[in-house]
């Protein structure tokens, strides 16, 4: 079981580049990295999902070392609608089973 | 595009009961997972179905079930309620193929008293 470690909080202003870090030492070969995005009383929204090097979308950047043991989540000029938790979860299972497993997340606050 | 719905929004039982939520799951995915998310934190896996099938399930006991129909809609059912299971319940769709992204719905809030 990989589990994950994230910063529990960020703070950022308006406008400022966020990077998250996860750290997942344990991860298999087979398994993928995944971020979500949940606002309050909602239900968590796929971000970007990555296996190593950098993946990019209209959304953020993904980036992952040679190792795969850590990864970074990286949110260009936030707003303040970009306050919300932020899980990385590392993907269990091949095919059709997926186990998500989220951890507690980091909480970003972005304000003016 | 219709995306994941959920039914009740919000549901409030006594201890004891039984419950049964719904999801509908986005057009075109034929897996459905259900996660129950306690306040302040992380989704936390019940089940999956893939074709009508469990495919996987997490930590919960027996009087956790579930249901997929042939339309891949799916069914929560939780027997003898107890005050922990108050909590948020999501679920999620995704294609077979891309188990890692999964749809989410906006979740049903049961309260247990």
């Amino acid at each position: 079981l990989a589990k994950t470690t994230q910063p529990i909080s960020m703070d950022s202003y308006e406008g400022q580049e966020v990077n998250i870090t996860c750290s997942h030492n344990n991860i298999a070969t087979n398994d993928y990295i995944t971020w979500y995005q949940q606002f309050p009383s909602q239900g968590p929204r796929f971000i970007i999902q990555g296996y190593k090097t950098k993946v990019t979308n209209e959304v953020a950047s993904l980036f992952i070392p040679a190792d795969r043991k850590s990864s970074t989540l990286s949110l260009p000029r936030v707003s303040l609608s970009d306050t919300a938790v932020y899980y990385c979860l590392v993907g269990e299972g091949t095919g059709t089973a997926s186990k998500l497993t989220f951890g507690t997340g980091t909480r970003l606050q972005v304000t003016l | 595009e219709t995306g994941v719905t959920q039914s009740p929004t919000h549901l409030i039982k006594t201890r004891g009961q039984q419950v049964t939520l719904r999801c509908s799951s986005q057009s075109g995915h034929n897996t459905v997972s259900w996660y129950q998310q306690a306040l302040g934190q992380g989704p936390q896996f019940i089940f999956q179905y893939y074709r009508e099938e469990e495919n996987g399930r997490g930590n919960f006991p027996p009087r956790f079930s579930g249901l997929q129909f042939p339309n891949y809609s799916s069914e929560l059912n939780v027997n003898a309620l107890e005050l922990d299971d108050s909590a948020l319940y999501l679920c999620a769709s995704s294609q077979s193929g891309l188990p890692y992204e999964q749809y989410f719905g906006p979740g049903t809030r049961l309260t247990v008293t």
